[in-house]
């Protein structure tokens, strides 16, 4: 049984720019959320994939959007990126929503220079 | 809105002392979660409650849950260096699986 896991593992980019984060589910599970963990700070929820469909959202602007394949992996992608951005990007997986635990990804380290 | 609050947010503490983490949520939940987080790295899941008066334990960590008191406290036992760590609970809810986390605490465990 596989686990989460995240490419690439950091990234460098610039203001303005574009970027896509992929996320590979682990075996078996179909539900996948994105979080973002600033420097020092506890993860912060940006949305939830359920099927395909998106099945929440935190406080992220419109520039964070999602995407979830029929296999069940996701990308996460930033428009119009910002400095505020760098953080960890964190990939979580569960076998259904409101299942008991979620099982994180490694992260892709984001740096907005 | 649901906010979570820990404390304390620092936490040095000597090998072979006890100590515990306090998490305190605002709003009803039927799930409380604690993960680790080694710098640089991804969260582990350590215990999953579900239940009011839930007690889990694994190693040296005791975790439990009362949701009248909208409080969960993880519980270090006899710490050792390899417990030093930022310790995060996090709340969750049935019908989704956004998890709301705290604001971590950092522990380090010394000689």
């Amino acid at each position: 049984e596989t686990g989460v896991t995240q490419s690439p593992t950091h990234l460098i980019k610039t203001r303005g720019q574009q970027v896509t984060l992929r996320c590979s589910s682990q075996s078996g599970h179909n539900t996948v959320s994105w979080y973002q963990q600033a420097l020092g700070q506890g993860p912060q929820f940006i949305f939830q994939y359920y099927r395909e469909e998106e099945n929440g959202r935190g406080n992220f602007p419109p520039r964070f959007s999602g995407l979830q394949f029929p296999n069940y992996s996701s990308e996460l992608n930033v428009n119009a990126l910002e400095l505020d951005d760098s953080a960890l990007y964190l990939c979580a997986s569960s076998a259904r929503v409101g299942t008991d635990t979620q099982y994180f990804g490694p992260g892709t380290r984001l740096t907005v220079l | 809105e649901l906010k979570v609050e820990q404390n304390p947010l620092f936490l040095s503490m000597q090998e072979g002392k006890n100590y515990t983490i306090y998490c305190n949520y605002s709003t009803t939940s039927d799930r409380l979660y604690w993960y680790r987080q080694d710098p640089g790295k991804s969260l582990e899941s350590l215990f999953v409650l579900l239940s009011n008066g839930a007690v889990k334990q694994e190693g040296r960590l005791m975790a439990s849950l009362d949701t009248k008191a909208r409080l969960s406290t993880l519980h270090i036992t006899a710490a050792v260096h390899d417990l030093s760590a930022t310790y995060f609970c996090a709340v969750g809810s049935y019908n989704t699986d956004k998890l709301i986390f705290g604001t971590g605490t950092r522990l380090q465990v010394f000689p």
